[in-house]
């Protein structure tokens, strides 16, 4: 199984400020048939369920502000929020769908500074 | 609008056994793979299982905290998603979430709110 690794656990960034969240595989989510990552990020507020954010890896969702970017390739990928907004306020969770079984990160919580 | 609504949930004691419901609309469900995923009181999300399309002979696929003791399967004719979940152990306590799979990709385009599945004594 793939195992997926956010870091940090939790961050605080001022309003405005940028955020940074890191995400490790365990193996290459990088297709060679196709040349994409299989990871997508998901953002999930208090008493709410998960929300797409990224697929592909740098894809953003439909509806989703450019302020959200994804980036990275093979086993190391990164979400950036780029100006912190109050509305942010959630945690934070990577996927990869490369194969079954799907497997999440732990989660990264952000909060306002 | 897309809508995935469970149901099914509640208190269960150990050992026990429980099916859940998810009704999906403003979609063509039967061409979507779709999922379960839950998420212990405090903790992460964790897939559990996956049903494919009948394009793809619906196969499923379990994660190894459930497999041999749960079910995924689904009623295209009345877009339905259900799973049996046999017995229950307190580490099953978690919000259940079915989730939609964007069409030809794996990943999760929609949630539905989630239900509370409890197993105590």
């Amino acid at each position: 199984d793939i195992v997926m690794t956010q870091s940090p656990d939790s961050l605080a960034v001022s309003l405005g400020e940028r955020a940074t969240i890191n995400c490790k595989s365990s193996q290459s989510l990088l297709s060679r048939s196709n040349s994409r990552n299989y990871l997508a990020w998901y953002q999930q507020k208090a008493r709410q369920p998960p929300k797409l954010l990224i697929y592909w890896a740098s894809t953003r969702e439909s509806g989703v502000p450019d302020r959200f970017s994804g980036s990275g390739s093979g086993t190391d990928f990164t979400l950036t929020i780029s100006s912190l907004q109050a509305e942010d306020v959630a945690v934070y969770y990577c996927q990869h769908y490369y194969d079954t079984p799907l497997t999440f990160g732990g989660g990264t919580k952000v909060e306002i500074k | 609008e897309v809508q995935l609504v469970e149901a099914g949930g509640g208190l269960v004691q150990p050992g026990g056994s429980l099916r859940l419901s998810c009704a999906g609309s403003g979609f063509s469900f039967s061409d979507h793979y779709m999922d379960w995923v839950r998420q212990a009181p405090g903790k992460g999300l964790e897939w559990i299982a996956r049903t494919s399309n009948k394009v793809n002979s619906y196969k499923t696929f379990y994660a190894a905290s459930v497999n041999g003791r749960s079910t995924i399967s689904r009623d295209d004719s009345q877009n339905l998603l259900h799973l049996q979940l046999n017995s229950l152990n307190t580490e099953d306590t978690a919000m259940y979430y079915c989730a939609r799979a964007r069409l030809g990709d794996g990943y999760n385009l929609d949630w539905g709110q989630g239900i509370l599945v409890t197993v105590s004594s």
